[in-house]
């Protein structure tokens, strides 16, 4: 059974950092492109950005507002997903996901809360 | 950037009925890769669709997707009480897109 758990959600003060992990288990995660995804009930699902397999490349894409801002990587050894938040502002609210790419399977875990506010 | 626009926002509808849901695009869909995904609260989405209409592995055949190009269409045959629930449409590729969403809703 694949599991995606994500955690590191939290309160944090506007122009702060945050990282937020997940840990995929069920497939063979080095092989898989991996993407983060957020929601907030005014803007409904975003796009964050991803990471291919480092046999695919390992490169990275971004959605704008995460340009420069956020950083994506991957720990194979530990089948972990990371996604380095700076410079948060307050419309960066949200729960983000850790998505699997739909060729792999399309599988989401349950969201992490953050929350961006003085 | 492509724009999912889906219809209509809520479906009303009593189990045992046929529902409808829409994605349309603002472009043509590459690939037709287009997938649907099931949401519940509090729940991790799942996906049904995928390549707008190949079902994913595990999801009941009373699911289908249909459409090609800007045109999209998620079919539920007969609905059961776990039915219930938001579907959106999300184009994938290089990026991904997402529409806003429909909710299926008891009458």
């Amino acid at each position: 059974e694949v599991q995606v758990v994500e955690s590191g959600g939290a309160l944090v003060e506007p122009g702060g950092s945050l990282r937020l992990s997940c840990v995929v288990s069920g497939f063979t995660f080095s092989e898989a492109g991996m993407n983060w995804v957020r929601q907030t009930p005014g803007k409904g699902l975003e796009w964050v950005g991803r990471i291919k397999s480092k046999r695919a490349g390992g490169t990275t894409d971004y959605a704008a507002p995460a340009k420069g801002r956020f950083s994506i990587s991957r720990d194979d050894s530990q089948n972990t997903l990371y996604l380095q938040m700076n410079s948060l502002k307050t419309e960066d609210t949200a729960v983000y996901y850790c998505a699997t790419s739909v060729p792999e399977g399309g599988y989401w875990g349950q969201g992490t809360l953050v929350t961006v506010s003085s | 950037e492509t724009v999912l626009t889906q219809s209509p926002g809520t479906l009303s509808l009593s189990p045992g009925e046929r529902a409808t849901l829409s994605c349309r695009a603002s472009q043509s869909v590459s690939g037709n890769s287009l997938a649907w995904y099931q949401q519940k609260p509090g729940q991790a989405p799942r996906l049904l669709i995928y390549a707008a209409s190949s079902r994913a592995t595990g999801i009941p055949d009373r699911f289908s997707g249909s459409g090609s190009g800007a045109d999209f269409t998620l079919t539920i045959s007969r609905l059961e009480p776990e039915d219930f629930a938001v579907y959106f449409c999300q184009q994938y590729g290089r990026s991904l897109f997402f529409g806003g969403g429909t909710k299926v809703e008891i009458k």
